[in-house]
């Protein structure tokens, strides 16, 4: 039961350009999602979240979109650069009782290749 | 300073032995979480703990596997009798405050895992 999908193994990008990594998922109690970056060999490092009470966050060369009636998250890198080479994945979190945000459910990750 | 690390960083072990796998915070960090992450997924939420309090356990398999954080600080994971279908990266990551809406995920920092491969 993959309650959070990224359905593109891996996206390949020419330096400069626009790279969109797309995520969507089926949990109508998810209200908070986040988007890890991960280099080979290194634990994945946190790059950028949204609240479900927005449709947008930024954050320099990184944007996040939300669009709850289709359960479908996004984050745009631009422009793109070769050291963004990197495994890409999208969480989410909900809240229930107060307890359970600790509980991040993440998807299967994409490969993000930036040529110069 | 010192990131969240973790011990072994590769444990290889025969089916049936027990197993024990350490995760040290970053220090002052209150929450703690451990994650399996199988080849080619990403990490599979197993359980967290604030201070030394367990909060959530749902995501541990079953019974064999376990984990504790008796001082709020260093947190081992332990797996017993060992299957081969344990095999896989099981990380730890930490934050420093506890989880609330809209804070805590942007502070999760990870460790760089351990290999785990159950012969």
């Amino acid at each position: 039961d993959q309650q959070v999908k990224q359905n593109s193994p891996s996206l390949s990008v020419q330096e400069g350009r626009i790279s969109i990594l797309n995520c969507d998922y089926t949990n109508s109690m998810f209200d908070y999602f986040l988007w890890y970056k991960k280099y080979p060999a290194e634990g994945p490092t946190f790059l950028i979240s949204i609240s479900s009470i927005k449709d947008k966050n930024e954050d320099g060369r990184f944007t996040v979109f939300l669009n709850k009636s289709a359960k479908h998250l996004s984050l745009h890198i631009v422009p793109s650069q070769p050291g963004d080479s990197a495994v890409y994945f999208c969480a989410a979190s909900a809240h229930a009782g107060g307890t359970s945000y600790g509980k991040l459910t993440f998807g299967q990750g994409t490969i993000l290749t930036v040529h110069p | 300073g010192a990131g969240v690390s973790q011990s072994p960083r590769y444990k290889v072990t025969k089916r049936g032995q027990d197993v024990a796998l350490r995760c040290d915070p970053i220090s002052g960090h209150v929450s703690l979480y451990w994650y399996r992450q199988a080849l080619g997924q990403g990490p599979e939420f197993l359980t967290y703990f604030n201070y030394e309090a367990q909060q959530d356990k749902s995501g541990l398999p079953n019974d064999r596997f376990s984990a504790e954080r008796p001082e709020g600080s260093i947190s081992t994971l332990t797996i017993q009798r060992t299957e081969q279908r344990d095999s896989a990266m099981y990380r730890c990551a930490s934050s420093l405050a506890t989880p609330i809406y809209g804070r805590a995920h942007n502070e999760q920092f990870f460790g760089p895992g351990t290999r785990l491969t159950v012969l």
